[in-house]
């Protein structure tokens, strides 16, 4: 099983609407959890970091769930340029180690169409 | 804008040959990655740096994948001799963990990618 599992999509959505994505962990001793977004044959880059108390920033709203070790994503108002692949992160200690390693999901394609 | 440097940005080989990816980090981060991404698998980690101490390879393929940081401002990644599943997007990512914080890393700055084709 992987770390980190997304539905890969894709997610068609119109100018306007609100498309949520979520991403499931498998180590519950995960510690810092992330949105990174990557434009086609493009980098990844961070979008937002994700805290327990969950966080806004202008359209785009993260939340955690710590018991049911999920994290999910809502944009609200999707603009044309918000078409783009969407990465799950999730860091965490492995066991015997003093370091953290970041697991990226595969991603969850969303197109937002005129 | 400060930002991760990579070369080459494409490149086209035979099985056999060897391949030599470099990376240039953002000046003053202190940790160093090396991703591979395919379709099928997504994100793998293959290699990560803290200042220049090599902590986890075990993502790596040890027979034919070698990484360095020969200096703080270069990293390379080697394959030898390269083989058509080889054939990725190479990413370089740096950034910067405060000394002392044993944990996650923050922000990741990638660079553009090398984008790898063994025929």
């Amino acid at each position: 099983r992987k770390e980190v599992e997304q539905d890969p999509g894709p997610f068609n959505v119109p100018e306007g609407a609100t498309v949520a994505f979520n991403c499931t962990y498998s180590n519950s001793a995960s510690q810092s959890f992330f949105w990174y977004r990557q434009d086609c044959r493009k980098e990844p880059k961070l979008l937002m970091s994700v805290y327990s108390s969950g966080n806004e920033d202008g359209r785009f709203t993260a939340q955690l769930n710590r018991a049911s070790q999920y994290i999910s994503l809502l944009i609200r108002d999707s603009k044309l340029s918000d078409s783009a692949t969407y990465l799950c992160v999730v860091s965490f200690q492995d066991r015997g180690s003093t370091l953290g390693r970041l697991y990226f999901g595969r991603g969850t394609q969303l197109t937002v169409w005129p | 804008d400060a930002r991760v440097t990579q070369t080459p940005r494409h490149k086209v080989t035979e099985m056999g040959q060897e391949v030599t990816m470099r990376c240039q980090p953002i000046l003053g981060h202190n940790t160093v990655f090396w991703y591979r991404q395919t379709m099928m698998q997504g994100l793998e980690l293959l290699a990560y740096f803290r200042n220049r101490a090599p902590l986890d390879d075990s993502g790596m393929p040890k027979d034919r994948f070698s990484a360095e940081m020969p200096d703080a401002t270069l990293a390379t990644l080697k394959i030898q001799p390269s083989e058509p599943r080889d054939s990725a997007v190479y990413f370089c990512a740096s950034g910067l963990v405060p000394e002392g914080q044993a944990g996650a890393t923050g922000e990741l700055f990638f660079g553009e990618g090398s984008r790898l084709t063994v025929l």
